[in-house]
């Protein structure tokens, strides 16, 4: 595709619920992050991946969050048992590389709200 | 830990006039600072960025302003346009780390009347 792709654009989970997020990177981009963006605030890192490799995960808030790219395209976010804090706008990005310069390119972003 | 810190938070502007948006941060290792525009219902999208090598840098109607022993950097729009209405987010990167992950500031909305 030509740019970054999130599904859903929207999910609604009651809370308890567990959901996974997708999203599919520009192809040939070997990085991937996940960013969560809470309302009227600006995005916040989660978690890096270089090609299958998810190397930081220093932003992932607790332990019912995981992230997954077994094939170093596609990646998935899970959060198990959703709590209403989790409602936020979750963005993926990608970039051709990780050196400085690279820009990065973001998705629509996949708006989570937790019942 | 506030590593960017963004004002104002929100900014109204007549057609045609100046908008500008102010940046600090605190982490000298950060070396990339990229500028984003995001409206409604989409993702950031890059806008403008700097080196710190730099003190200015100009892409059309958009100039970022670099001062490196303030530690603060800003957005200028020239000619503000109603298009421009958009929520603005400056960040940091550093560029010797080995995720290349952003940090972003808290976003200015910014309105411009016709």
């Amino acid at each position: 595709g030509a740019g970054v792709s999130q599904s859903p654009r929207y999910k609604v989970a009651k809370r308890g619920q567990d959901v996974a997020l997708r999203c599919d990177p520009i192809s040939g981009h070997v990085s991937l992050f996940w960013y969560q963006q809470a309302l009227g605030q600006g995005p916040e890192f989660l978690t890096y991946f270089q090609n299958e490799a998810q190397l930081d995960k220093s932003g992932l808030p607790s332990d019912r969050f995981f992230a997954e790219r077994p094939e170093g395209s596609v990646s998935t976010l899970k959060i198990q048992r959703t709590q209403q804090e989790d409602s936020a706008v979750y963005l993926c990005a990608s970039s051709l590389s990780v050196s400085r310069d690279t820009e990065a390119f973001f998705g629509q972003g996949t708006r989570l709200t937790v019942v | 830990q506030q590593q960017v810190k963004q004002s104002p938070q929100s900014l109204i502007v007549q057609k045609g006039g100046i908008s500008i948006i102010n940046c600090a941060y605190e982490n000298t290792a950060f070396d990339y600072f990229p500028w984003y525009q995001q409206f409604p219902g989409k993702g950031p999208a890059l806008l403008i960025a700097i080196r710190p090598d730099v003190s200015e840098k100009k892409e059309g109607r958009f100039t970022i302003s670099f001062n490196k022993s303030a530690k603060q950097f800003s957005l200028h729009i020239m000619d503000s346009q109603p298009g421009d209405s958009a929520t603005y987010f400056c960040a940091a990167k550093q560029g010797s780390s080995n995720t290349g992950k952003l940090i972003f500031g808290q976003g200015t909305t910014l309105q411009v009347k016709p």
